[in-house]
């Protein structure tokens, strides 16, 4: 069964902090890793990671894909009370269309 | 439509009746996803729909739960004898279709919060 472990599960930190969020997993046959962020209800697609070593970046978020340690990161530089959200990592199984999601990281910037 | 349409956005229910859950997505998209997402948690899978068929359906809970397509576009997820334990809020999104890479963005709805009472 495959299997996604998201850590810490909540972090508080101020505007202008640095956070590190983790990803771990165990799957069957790895395809690919994503990374969405979920505000009110809906996820929304952040990164798609196929290859270790390969930073994926978009402003102030960044992230990385280490498949020989089965881990990703994600860090977000120079927080903002927007950045106040649940971070979702997921990696697709056997199936495409099933995801398996880890439980997230409650991420609250205060200002 | 622009995004993925979900509704009712909250549907509250009594134990023991039937709901239906209806998700709209983008237009074209031939792949549909339904997910179910508790309290504190992850989305959970549910069910996977290619076109007007359900490509797996290995994530659906018991008999109790059932998806349809019937056109290929609008589905509905249905519910019947509801518990409480079904109480969560029900995703659905939907992707161009699955790539040969395996790598799937799905793009979500805003979800339907049910309640069982």
């Amino acid at each position: 069964e495959d299997k996604v472990v998201q850590s810490p599960l909540s972090l508080v930190v101020h505007e202008g902090d640095t956070v590190t969020l983790n990803c771990s997993y165990e799957v069957t046959n790895f395809r690919s890793l994503l990374w969405y962020k979920q505000e009110k209800k809906a996820p929304t697609f952040l990164f798609m990671l196929t290859s270790s070593g390969i930073e994926k970046k978009s402003g102030r978020l960044s992230s990385i894909l280490d498949k020989k340690e089965l881990f990703s990161i994600l860090n977000i530089t120079a927080t903002q009370t927007g950045d106040s959200a649940v971070y979702l990592c997921a990696v697709p199984g056997t199936s495409y269309g099933k995801l398996t999601f880890g439980q997230g990281t409650i991420l609250t910037v205060h200002p | 439509g622009a995004g993925v349409s979900q509704t009712p956005s909250n549907k509250v229910t009594e134990k023991g009746k039937y709901v239906e859950l209806r998700c709209d997505p983008i237009s074209g998209h031939t792949a549909l996803y339904w997910y179910r997402q508790s309290l504190g948690q992850g989305p959970e899978f549910l069910i996977y729909f290619q076109g007007t068929g359900a490509a797996d359906d290995s994530g659906l809970p018991n008999d109790r739960f059932f998806a349809v397509r019937p056109e290929g576009s609008v589905s509905t997820l249905k519910i019947q004898r509801t518990e409480r334990g079904d109480s969560a809020v029900y995703l659905c999104a939907s992707s161009p279709s699955p790539p040969p890479s395996g790598a799937n963005v799905l793009t979500f709805g805003a979800g339907s919060r049910l309640t069982v009472l």
